[in-house]
């Protein structure tokens, strides 16, 4: 069964950079037509997707954030990761990574990792 | 980009039928998905390409669409499916989430 686990830091001071990464478990991250997505959740408030890596290197952001994002992949680590730079309050929220099907869903799921953007 | 638009909340009582709208311009090209999510818990998939319902979810959550709306239907509701749900569709270079609907099981 495909597991998905985001890591990093809890605490980042404004203007700083985010760094997390999603390690996959129960299966290749090389395999099937896939996409790794980032999407994230404020508390309190709906989701946002965030963007999403192929295991071509290609990647898609949302437009609303693409000058901040950068998502990367590391096939040989089992692995993606997303970099948000420019952090403000405003980006403090529960992110997770997730498999995605192309023009499809997503599924399954990380837990959630907890991001809080304070000086 | 494109916008998908839900209630913030629908009421149902036990054994009632729940239905929660997601309705986008977009959406009579682009398949819906729905999710659940508990509180402290990432959202689980629930229906994928409007209507079908993948390994493990109880046949009494289905889906419809008609046009530019997709409805998530929970026939018979139990306390257990008190929830969060979001909808969420794609096109080829983007995904997009609905605000969500806190389902409350009075």
């Amino acid at each position: 069964q495909l597991q998905l686990q985001e890591s990093g830091p809890g605490l980042v001071k404004p203007s700083q950079i985010l760094s997390l990464t999603c390690s996959v478990s129960g299966g290749s991250i090389s395999s099937g037509s896939y996409y790794w997505s980032w999407i994230r959740q404020p508390a309190g408030k709906g989701l946002e997707w965030i963007g999403r890596i192929f295991l071509t290197g290609s990647t898609n952001y949302n437009p609303s954030l693409k000058s901040r994002v950068t998502i990367s992949i590391a096939t040989s680590k089992n692995q993606f990761s997303l970099k948000l730079t420019s952090l403000t309050a405003a980006d403090t929220a529960v992110y997770y990574c997730a498999r995605g099907i192309r023009l499809g869903g997503f599924d399954p799921w990380g837990q959630g990792t907890l991001v809080t953007v304070s000086p | 980009s494109y916008e998908l638009t839900q209630p913030p909340s629908v009421s149902v009582s036990p054994g009632q039928t729940a239905r929660i709208t997601c309705s986008g311009d977009a959406l009579p090209k682009q398949y819906g998905y729905w999710y659940q999510q508990k509180p402290g818990q990432a959202p689980v998939l629930l229906i994928y390409k409007d209507n079908e319902r993948p390994s493990g979810i109880p046949e009494r959550f289905s889906g419809s669409r008609s046009g530019t709306v997709v409805t998530l239907i929970i026939t018979g509701v139990q306390a257990e499916d008190e929830a969060d749900y979001h909808c969420q569709s794609a096109d080829s270079s983007s995904s997009v989430f609905g605000g969500g609907t806190k389902l409350t099981v009075l």
